[in-house]
């Protein structure tokens, strides 16, 4: 399988920032997705990145640097709502499945 | 506009039961992915398929497990003879095209407890 890694857990509180890293094997990559989980739901879309820079969304935004197999979500002016699993997840070329870290549980404290 | 469908949301089983997980893709996707999810862990692959057809079932142990896509119905994914390692969340997600450089839209999983 592929190593997709990401930290266990962080804390941040209420308005702060945040930023989630993430690194992966470069070899066949393809693209990498950003998925957030509440606990006991399903994971929801939140970004995708193919090319190397900053895709902004709102309070969220995702970087890219393809040639260090990194990525990092950054959540901005953050909110009770933001507590939740924050999933890495690496599509590699000729594979139709995405491989997952094992998720970011963010806590946000008042 | 619903989305993936999943039932059921949880189900108990005893040690050596049959365990059948089904899943309604979205509207208009013919792709489907089953993951699973362990407590502490991430999603792990289990299985592609197209209507009627098993595309990648690598991530799907050799026993026990079996997936079917009819052409007609939901997605399934059926466990026979569960054990306690089998209990985990079971996650159905569904796109448009296949390849992985198309979003995936998840369901809101079924969560297996064997007894």
């Amino acid at each position: 399988g592929q190593n997709i890694d990401q930290p266990t857990e962080m804390t941040a509180t209420e308005g702060a920032i945040v930023q989630i890293n993430c690194t992966y094997q470069t070899s066949g990559f393809n693209g990498l997705f950003w998925y957030q989980q509440h606990a006991g739901e399903a994971p929801t879309f939140l970004s995708y990145n193919v090319l190397d820079g900053l895709e902004e969304k709102g309070r969220f935004s995702s970087f890219l640097s393809r040639s260090k197999g990194y990525s990092y979500l950054l959540l901005k002016e953050l909110q009770m709502k933001d507590s939740a699993s924050y999933l890495c997840a690496v599509g590699f070329s000729n594979d139709y499945k995405l491989s997952f870290g094992a998720g970011t549980t963010v806590t946000v404290r008042a | 506009n619903a989305g993936v469908m999943q039932n059921p949301r949880h189900l108990v089983r005893r040690r050596g039961q049959e365990a059948r997980l089904r899943c309604s893709p979205m509207k208009g996707h013919s792709h489907v992915y089953w993951y699973r999810q362990l407590p502490e862990e991430g999603l792990k692959f289990m299985v592609y398929l197209q209507k009627e057809n098993i595309i990648d079932e690598s991530g799907m142990p050799k026993e026990r497990f079996s997936a079917e896509f009819p052409k007609e119905g939901p997605s399934i994914l059926r466990i026979q003879q569960v054990v306690r390692g089998d209990s985990a969340a079971y996650f159905c997600a569904s796109s448009p095209r296949g390849g992985a450089d198309n979003e995936q839209f998840f369901g809101p999983g079924t969560r297996l407890t064997v007894l």
